[in-house]
């Protein structure tokens, strides 16, 4: 089993340009979420979708969109993208109805925005 | 989502037994205790979950006292290979058929030979 596969791993976008990021799972999990993290900082969580078809905003949501796309895949859009945007993205899935099974990540996308 | 606090760095000697400590003074009764682990350019990775008293698996052992108010990660006679930053997080059902875990900075640990 892969796990999480992130794509791509690493990425440098110049200040406007659009990307999305892509993630799938093949746990048969319910629930995805996408969180960024800066150096020397723990993680915040952007947007999580509890299950297919469903989309919530998280902490820092400002200049992000994604898509439950099926089950298995969940995308992150940035539009525009600007310098604070600099940071390593983690996708991570979840059993949706308790917290019993805890978290699985992917490896990360490291984006630079010049 | 109940707030969590540790320390921000711990130093440990190989072969000793480390104890992380958490508080998570407002904690909810369907709250879980969880910890993660991360190494540096890697996805946090889960260690072990509880509710109350004591979970043992093959990497740590979690004790909670009955007040649930705090938490302790004992990892047994570390290795370098342990050297990492570890989550605390206390969190249960949002009421929407998931749950979102927040992450706070994490205690980095680093074995010394």
């Amino acid at each position: 089993n892969a796990g999480v596969t992130q794509t791509p791993k690493f990425q440098v976008l110049k200040t406007g340009q659009s990307m999305t990021l892509q993630c799938a799972q093949d746990m048969n999990h319910n629930s995805m979420y996408w969180y960024r993290q800066d150096p020397g900082m723990g993680l915040r969580l952007i947007y999580y979708s509890a299950s297919e078809g469903t989309t919530d905003k998280g902490e820092v949501p400002n200049g992000y969109n994604v898509s439950r796309l099926n089950k298995r895949e969940f995308s992150l859009r940035l539009e525009s993208a600007a310098p604070s945007q600099t940071s390593v993205y983690f996708c991570a899935s979840s059993e949706a109805t308790t917290p019993n099974y805890g978290y699985t990540f992917g490896s990360g996308t490291r984006l630079t925005v010049v | 989502l109940a707030k969590t606090t540790q320390p921000i760095s711990m130093d440990s000697y190989e072969g000793q037994e480390v104890n992380i400590t958490c508080s998570h003074n407002n904690i909810a009764t369907n709250d879980y205790i969880t910890w993660y682990q991360q190494f540096p350019s890697q996805g946090p990775r889960f260690i072990i979950q509880g509710y109350k008293t004591k979970v043992t698996n093959e990497v740590a052992s979690l004790f909670i006292p009955a007040d649930r108010k705090s938490s302790t990660l004992s990892l047994p006679r570390v290795s370098l290979s342990d050297t990492a930053v570890y989550y605390c997080l206390a969190s249960g059902d949002s009421g929407a058929g998931s749950y979102q875990l927040t992450f706070g900075k994490g205690t980095k640990l680093s074995v010394i030979p």
